[in-house]
């Protein structure tokens, strides 16, 4: 699958650091989403745009704090995160978010907190 | 969205066709059938979906019972790259697509 591109694929980083996961998508869909990973658990949805513009955010901690410049591209930026945070981060998009069309995934970014 | 029933592991021999079954027995009419799967450092990978026909394409089988509370994925000729957990997802189309994973299937291709 190499419509969806995220970038980088693993980041160390501490627990007082600023990074941001990047998200493009090739599809030419106007959805895109954030997931979460965790080890033993199933995916968590954090954040969904549609158009450039939020429509959902499932109580995450503003220490998480997306940005969606065009609907190609999307970012989550990361700050004063705890180790609890270490997981694979997905991003995903789809054709619209009201749609019976499915979401395609990245690969992700494994994310690791010190 | 409606809760989905999948056994934790399956084998299946290489060249052989995979059948991986789900239960959705709470499922609703505007709920749709999807499957997805992920091979280990990976993201979920996009199968098939359906409403209430059979589907097919190049990768899979989707057949779906009259009564829609069943769902069975097909893979046709199994190989070892079709190692991966499966997971079958019920979901509604109207609002955010969110999609809810399971504990998913953990299928074995063994040659």
């Amino acid at each position: 699958e190499t419509g969806v591109t995220q970038t980088p694929r693993h980041l160390v980083m501490g627990m007082t650091n600023k990074k941001s996961l990047k998200c493009e998508q090739h599809l030419g869909h106007n959805a895109m989403y954030w997931y979460k990973q965790s080890a033993k658990k199933p995916l968590e949805l954090m954040f969904v745009y549609s158009l450039e513009e939020r429509v959902e955010n499932n109580s995450v901690p503003s220490r998480f704090s997306p940005e969606c410049p065009n609907s190609s591209h999307l970012f989550l930026h990361l700050h004063t995160l705890q180790p609890e945070d270490s997981a694979l981060y997905l991003c995903a998009s789809s054709q619209d978010k009201s749609t019976n069309q499915p979401q395609h995934f990245g690969d992700g970014t494994r994310l690791s907190i010190l | 969205d409606a809760k989905t029933t999948q056994p934790p592991s399956m084998d299946c021999a290489e060249g052989r066709a995979a059948n991986l079954p789900c239960n959705h027995s709470t499922i609703s009419g505007n709920e749709y059938v999807y499957w997805y799967r992920q091979i280990h450092s990976q993201g979920p990978q996009y199968i098939i979906h359906g409403l209430k026909n059979n589907e097919t394409n190049e990768m899979a089988s989707l057949i779906i019972t009259e009564d829609r509370k069943s769902s069975t994925l097909i893979l046709p000729h199994a190989t070892l790259r079709d190692t991966a957990v499966y997971y079958c997802i019920v979901k509604i189309i109207q609002g955010a697509q969110k999609l809810v994973f399971g504990q998913g299937t953990r299928l074995t291709i063994n040659p």
